[in-house]
């Protein structure tokens, strides 16, 4: 199995900040990532695929990077709609999702 | 526009097997490329993929699971059925079915609201 880190668990930031979230895979899963976003109570939803891919109707502050093992989502100018808690998910040998990111203000 | 819904009793005892339907429309299991599966949730915590069923009836499961888990699809009605057999409190949780985004990538573009699924006794 592919196992997914993130870092950090908690990030606290404010309206305006640029912010950035990594996950690590325990090996190469080339560009094979996505990211979702998930508020409380709701279902997640995709923002980037193919590691840097903005999913349609995904505003353009975010912004993903990386391959290999490495990856990056950055939040270019946080908005206050953009306080949830953040996946990545592996997509190159079946699938599986990192922790979560919770960004706090 | 892709909609899909997720329905199941809301407890299950220990033991007994959980049968989850996920009714879709804005597209069809019909059409090649096409596919559903189901991610889970329990509360607090990272989601776990669990399950997908393509076009052509192909069927992927997670290893960890897949002795348990059985994915199926009426395309007569929309739906896409799983089962989960062996149900334990550990298996606790939120279950959402979603739209596979690309044919034969696990990513998923569109997600049902999920529907919650407790073990208990």
């Amino acid at each position: 199995d592919i196992q997914m880190t993130q870092s950090p668990s908690t990030l606290s930031a404010s309206v305006g900040d640029r912010v950035s979230i990594t996950c690590r895979a325990s090996q190469s899963i080339s560009n094979w990532l996505a990211w979702y976003q998930q508020k409380p109570g709701k279902a997640p939803r995709l923002l980037i695929y193919k590691a840097s891919t903005l999913e349609s109707g995904v505003p353009s502050r975010f912004s993903g990077s990386g391959s290999g093992t490495e990856f990056t989502l950055t939040i270019s100018s946080l908005q206050p709609d953009d306080y949830a808690t953040y996946y990545c998910q592996q997509y190159n040998t079946y699938s599986s999702f990192g922790p979560g990111t919770k960004m706090d203000i | 526009q892709i909609t899909l819904k997720e329905s199941g009793p809301a407890v299950v005892e220990p033991t007994q097997t959980l049968t989850l339907t996920c009714t879709f429309s804005g597209f069809s299991l019909n059409t090649r490329g096409a596919g559903v599966g189901w991610i889970r949730q329990p509360p607090g915590k990272a989601l776990e993929w669990l399950a997908l069923i393509y076009w052509d009836d192909d069927k992927r499961y997670s290893p960890s699971l897949k002795s348990r888990l059985t994915i199926t699809k009426d395309t007569s009605k929309n739906q896409v059925v799983l089962t989960m057999t062996n149900m334990d409190p550990v298996d606790t949780g939120t279950y959402y079915c979603a739209h596979q985004a690309q044919m034969g990538y696990y990513y998923m573009d569109v997600w049902g609201k999920g529907t919650t699924v407790t073990v208990s006794s």
